[in-house]
């Protein structure tokens, strides 16, 4: 268990909607990322916060969008879903901007 | 742009050999490197780091060979088990930004 805690396990939802993904990060880290996994595409940066701001960001859609709050845990928020969108999503934290502990991640059906 | 790669998708090996994996990077400005072990659906899970100042770091039963000159990192396991099955991702890290993830070789242990 790496102390990373990722809600839902499994989402189905159906194109055009709307959901959020939340992760509560290790206790103490003040860095957390999300990362797609898609089965042709292996893992894929998407967005970096520390500490509460917006630290790094990678290969994210403007339909996706992220934020970390006073608490530290952080949501990933995706809009207007699309069937591409289907995917394991993985969040992951570390005390700093360096190695990261993940978390079982959450898998997203779009149908 | 820069990226993280793989040579071999796929190892497969017998129980009780040693195992090599391997990573080309391209970033040369990346200090930090990880080798992650990702079992059927669950998160990744770190195994072993190595920074851009060392050529070689032993854990248990692995060990990470870095060769900065020709941009090269490998995971070496001894006495691979069949518990050893997953797929490996060597990831990078240079300064700020976030980690860089190569597609991953499935190493499969056949007893």
């Amino acid at each position: 268990d790496s102390g990373v805690t990722q809600t839902p396990k499994h989402l189905i939802t159906a194109t055009g909607q709307r959901v959020t993904l939340r992760c509560s990060p290790r206790s103490g880290d003040l860095s957390v990322y999300w990362y797609q996994q898609s089965l042709d595409q292996g893992l894929q940066f998407l967005i970096q916060y520390y500490n509460g701001e917006e630290r790094a960001k990678g290969n994210i859609l403007e339909r996706f969008s992220a934020q970390q709050f006073p608490d530290l845990h952080s949501e990933l928020n995706l809009s207007s879903l699309e069937l591409g969108d289907s995917a394991l999503y993985f969040c992951a934290s570390s005390p700093w901007t360096g190695d990261a502990f993940f978390g079982q991640g959450t898998r997203l059906t779009v149908v | 742009g820069e990226s993280v790669g793989l040579h071999l998708p796929t190892l497969s090996v017998q129980e009780g050999d040693n195992s090599i994996i391997n990573c080309a990077y391209s970033n040369s400005a990346s200090d930090y490197f990880i080798w992650y072990k990702q079992e059927s659906g669950k998160g990744p899970q770190f195994i072993i780091d190595i920074r851009s100042n060392m050529d070689k770091r032993q854990g248990q039963r692995v060990t990470v060979l870095l060769n900065k000159t020709v941009k090269h990192l490998s995971l070496q396991i001894a006495a691979t088990q069949p518990g050893d099955s997953a797929v490996y991702f060597c990831a990078e890290n240079s300064g700020y930004s976030t980690l860089t993830f190569g597609k991953g070789t499935m190493l499969l242990v056949s007893p």
